[in-house]
This record gives C-alpha cells, sequence and structure tokens, in this order.
C-alpha cells in the first residue's frame, strides 16, 4: 500500500500571508506527481504535473518544487487570497504511469 | 466538449438497496477512472478504464460493486445492497492520450452517495 502523506490537514491564514504544504510519497518506483486544487462545490482541477527531480513550478503566485530522491515536494502560495480557499491534495503515480494515490489533503481557509 | 459530467450529482437511498452512477468523460479522452472520497480522506482508486477495457480494479473494492464501460466512452458504477459504509462521494475522472505519460485527470464534480 502507497504511503502519501500531507500536512498540515488544515491552515487558517490571513489574506496577505504567504504559506505553504508538503507532500511525501515513496521515493522509489517514481513515475509523476500531481498537485490538484478541490474547491467546495466543484471539481478537483490539476495544478501542477511534475516528473523530473528538482522541478519547479509556477502559476501565477503558486509554485511547486519537487525531490523525487527522498521524497517530498511543497506547494507554495504567495499572498493568499480568498479565492485560494481550498483543499490542495498531492497525487503520487508510480512506475507504469496508471494511476494516481492521493493524500488526504491540506485544507487552507484564506480569512480577510 | 464541456468536461466530465456525472449523474445524479447526490442520491439517498436506503441500505439493501441497489444504486448506479454514471460518467460522461471528454470524449477524446480514452481513460476513465472511478475514486472514492470519504470525509477526511483524499480520493481513493477503485477502478480505470483504458477504452472500453478495465485494467485494474481496487483490491478494497467488494464484489459489490461493479463499473463498465461497454462502448468506451461514457461509464456505470454500480453498487448492489448498498451499507451505510459506502457513503461517499463517488468521483469520476478521465485523461487524454497525450496526457497518458503524465496522467493528468480531469475531474467531474462527483456523485454524492447517502445510505440510511
Amino acid at each position: 500500500i502507497l504511503n502519501v502523506e500531507q500536512s498540515p490537514q488544515s491552515l487558517h491564514v490571513q489574506e496577505g500571508d504567504s504559506t505553504n504544504f508538503t507532500c511525501s510519497f515513496p521515493s522509489s518506483n517514481f513515475y509523476a506527481l500531481h498537485w490538484y486544487r478541490w474547491e467546495t462545490a466543484k471539481s478537483p482541477e490539476a495544478l501542477f504535473v511534475m516528473t523530473l527531480n528538482g522541478d519547479e513550478k509556477k502559476k501565477g503566485r503558486i509554485s511547486a518544487t519537487l525531490n523525487t530522491k527522498e521524497g517530498y515536494s511543497y506547494l507554495y502560495i504567495k499572498g493568499s487570497q480568498p479565492e485560494d480557499s481550498a483543499t490542495y491534495l498531492c497525487a503520487f503515480m508510480g512506475g507504469g504511469g496508471n494511476k494516481l494515490t492521493f493524500g488526504t489533503g491540506t485544507q487552507l481557509k484564506v480569512e480577510l | 466538449d464541456t468536461g466530465v459530467s456525472q449523474d445524479p450529482r447526490h442520491k439517498i437511498t436506503k441500505r439493501g438497496q441497489n444504486v448506479t452512477f454514471r460518467c460522461d468523460p471528454i470524449s477524446e479522452h480514452n481513460r476513465l477512472y472511478w475514486y472514492r472520497q470519504t470525509l477526511g480522506q483524499g480520493p481513493e482508486f477503485l477502478t480505470y478504464f483504458q477504452n472500453e477495457a478495465q485494467l485494474e480494479k481496487s483490491r478494497l473494492l467488494s464484489d459489490r460493486f461493479s463499473a463498465e464501460r461497454p462502448k468506451g466512452s461514457f461509464s456505470t458504477l454500480e453498487i448492489q445492497r448498498t451499507e451505510q459504509g459506502d457513503s461517499a462521494m463517488y468521483l469520476c475522472a478521465s485523461s487524454s492520450p497525450s496526457g497518458v505519460n503524465t496522467g493528468e485527470l480531469f475531474f467531474g464534480e462527483g456523485s454524492r452517495l447517502t445510505v440510511l
């Protein structure tokens, strides 16, 4: 059974704060690491798909890094806004690239 | 194409009844996945199809669960003799042939099942 862990489980920040979350995953048999954002009453949407050790990806105020050798990825949000409030899921894809194993998510709430 | 659609969005049923969920993926996507999400957990893999072939099914899935994708387009997930523990959000996702190497999933909004 693959173990994909995320921390913290939940986070409350003030508007304008920067924040980061951690995802840890197996360091062997790595294929890809995904980040998804899941807003309430909507469908999960992909933020990043990362495949190479040392990858850094950025989309607006959100960025992510990847360390496949030690099995972790960080997601950063700079200058949090209320619309960033959502559950952020990471998902690991092992060799063969067939399915994703998700972590339990980090629930972010950004308050005014 | 507007994305992955799922039906019904909500289903309340009594224990012991059968329920069926439908998923219509993005039309050119050949892979289709079913996941289940319960409170406080991340989505849990149930099964996936490549075209009409069911290639993998989770060992956690009891034989009360069955999924089909008869023509490689839409898929159905049936739960027979529902139990209260089946209460969850059932998510469908699809991925494109060009995304098969990275596996980016496009999700529907889910079907929420409540078993009384």
